[in-house]
């Protein structure tokens, strides 16, 4: 059963306009959640977080908004760049568990064209 | 500060060997996890280790074991290998690994022939 899901694997915008990437999760106690981005080649590189208690967290263009409710976040990016173009992925985790681990979804190719 | 690096970059092993991969964390960072990444799939946990104890494991064969060493750096060790062993491997450190954002290396890029 995968408990993170992003549905789109592939998502293509103009340059300019709004990027969204949506990440569903099916485990409630999951209560910290994150995005990375990742280049063919490299490791993912942390991008923004968001902890349960907050339903919006903004840093630049990127947004993350986070729906408890319908366990769906998304990330938000405005405007849209051609260097945004890499692999994002959303990652949950436990903030009160000596855990040590993210369950990663399986990624969405954001393509951003000039 | 230096961030995460991970050794070798890219390996090339045959069926039945047995590859040790490396990780150097960040430095003051104690909890260092260990990921697998193939085609088409997201990020696989493979185990945490922290202060040298392994603390969680995900659902891969005992094939896979690693180590921690008192300087925090991590051994991630595959024996028998197989095929379906062809991935990037990647590392990861946090200060404590409890729901914190954590740090990735670059990956060692393995295959398996």
């Amino acid at each position: 059963d995968q408990q993170v899901k992003q549905n789109s694997p592939s998502l293509s915008v103009q340059e300019g306009r709004i990027s969204i990437l949506n990440c569903d999760y099916t485990n409630s106690m999951f209560d910290y959640f994150l995005w990375y981005k990742k280049y063919p080649a490299e490791g993912p590189t942390f991008l923004i977080s968001i902890s349960s208690i907050k339903d919006k967290n903004e840093d630049g263009r990127f947004t993350v908004f986070l729906n408890k409710s319908a366990k769906h976040l998304s990330l938000h990016i405005v405007p849209s760049q051609p260097g945004d173009s890499a692999v994002y992925f959303c990652a949950a985790s436990f903030s009160n568990t000596n855990a040590g681990k993210s369950t990663f979804g399986d990624g969405t190719t954001l393509t951003v064209k000039p | 500060k230096a961030g995460v690096t991970q050794t070798p970059r890219y390996l090339i092993k045959t069926r039945g060997q047995q590859v040790t991969l490396s990780c150097s964390p960040i430095s003051g960072h104690r909890s260092v996890s260990w990921y697998q990444q193939t085609p088409g799939q997201g990020l696989q946990f493979l185990f945490e280790y922290f202060s040298e104890t392994q603390r969680n494991k995900g659902n891969f064969p005992g094939r896979f074991s690693g180590r921690q060493f008192s300087n925090s750096r991590s051994e991630m060790n595959v024996s028998t290998l197989e095929l379906g062993d062809s991935a990037l491997y990647l590392c990861a450190s946090s200060v404590q690994g409890t729901g914190e954002t954590q740090y990735f290396g670059p990956g060692t890029r393995l295959l398996v022939l």
